[in-house]
C-alpha cells in the first residue's frame, strides 16, 4: 500500500472550514483514500473514502486531485468536538483489507 | 446494523499473569476481524488479523496471540504480561475484496503494573 504523507498539526477556528491535506505520490490506480479520526481515548471512527471522484457524506467532503496523488479532508464548519488525530490511508481494495496507520494530523479546533 | 464490542473498557494486570480481551462483532456473517494496540504516545499497530474461525495471521512477533472460535469473535490472549504489553488495544472489522471501510471498536486500556 502506498504511503502517505500529513502534517503533523493544525489549528482550525470554530465554525470554519477545517482542510486537511494528504500527500499520496505513490498512489497506485487500485489504492482508494480512506479517512479516520481519533478523539483522544476513544476507538477510530471512520470518516469518508474515495478512489478519484470527489465524495461528501454528512460528516465531511473529500476532494481528491486529478492525478490522485493529493487529498484534502474538509469538515465544512468544525467545532470543538472535532478535535481528534485525522488518518489519512491509502488501501487497495481487495485482499484481506489491512489498514497501515502514519502518525496523523492533531487538529485542535479553538473558541 | 452492525455493532463491535469490546470488554472490558480498561484492565490493570500485574507483570506475569495471563491475560484475555474479547471481541464480538453483531449484524454481519463472515467478517474480518482485526486486533490493533496503540502504545502511549503512538499510532495505532497492526497485531493480528482473521479471515475465518480458527485462521489466525500475525503481523509483528510478540507476547501475545490471537485466537477466533467463532465466526463473530476475535481473543486476544498472553500467558505472561510484559510490561510492553501496556497500550490500548483495539478491536476492527472488515471484509475481504471489498472497499468498505473498517470499523473499530472502543478499545480495551491495558496498564501493566
Amino acid at each position: 500500500d502506498a504511503k502517505t504523507t500529513q502534517p503533523t498539526s493544525m489549528d482550525c477556528a470554530e465554525g470554519r472550514a477545517a482542510n486537511l491535506p494528504c500527500n499520496h505520490s505513490t498512489i497506485s490506480g487500485n489504492e482508494y483514500v480512506y479517512w479516520y479520526r481519533q478523539i483522544h481515548s476513544q476507538g477510530p471512527q471512520y470518516i469518508i473514502h474515495g478512489l478519484k471522484n470527489n465524495e461528501t457524506n454528512e460528516m465531511a467532503s473529500l476532494i481528491i486531485t486529478e492525478d490522485r496523488k493529493s487529498s484534502t479532508l474538509i469538515l465544512p464548519h468544525a467545532t470543538l468536538r472535532d478535535t481528534a488525530v485525522y488518518y489519512c490511508i491509502v488501501r487497495v481494495s481487495g485482499g484481506y483489507n489491512k489498514l497501515i496507520f502514519g502518525a496523523g494530523t492533531r487538529l485542535a479546533v479553538h473558541p | 446494523s452492525q455493532t463491535i464490542h469490546q470488554w472490558p473498557a480498561t484492565l490493570v494486570q500485574p507483570v506475569g499473569s495471563p491475560l484475555s480481551l474479547e471481541c464480538t462483532v453483531e449484524g454481519t456473517s463472515n467478517p474480518n476481524l482485526y486486533w490493533y494496540r496503540q502504545a502511549a504516545g503512538r499510532g495505532l499497530q497492526l497485531l493480528f488479523y482473521s479471515v475465518g474461525i480458527g485462521q489466525i495471521s500475525s503481523e509483528v512477533p510478540q507476547n501475545l496471540s490471537a485466537s477466533r472460535p467463532q465466526d463473530r469473535q476475535f481473543i486476544l490472549s498472553s500467558k505472561k504480561l510484559l510490561l510492553s504489553d501496556s497500550g490500548f488495544y483495539l478491536c476492527a472489522w472488515g471484509q475481504s475484496y471489498s472497499n468498505q471501510p473498517q470499523h473499530f471498536g472502543d478499545g480495551t486500556r491495558l496498564s501493566i503494573l
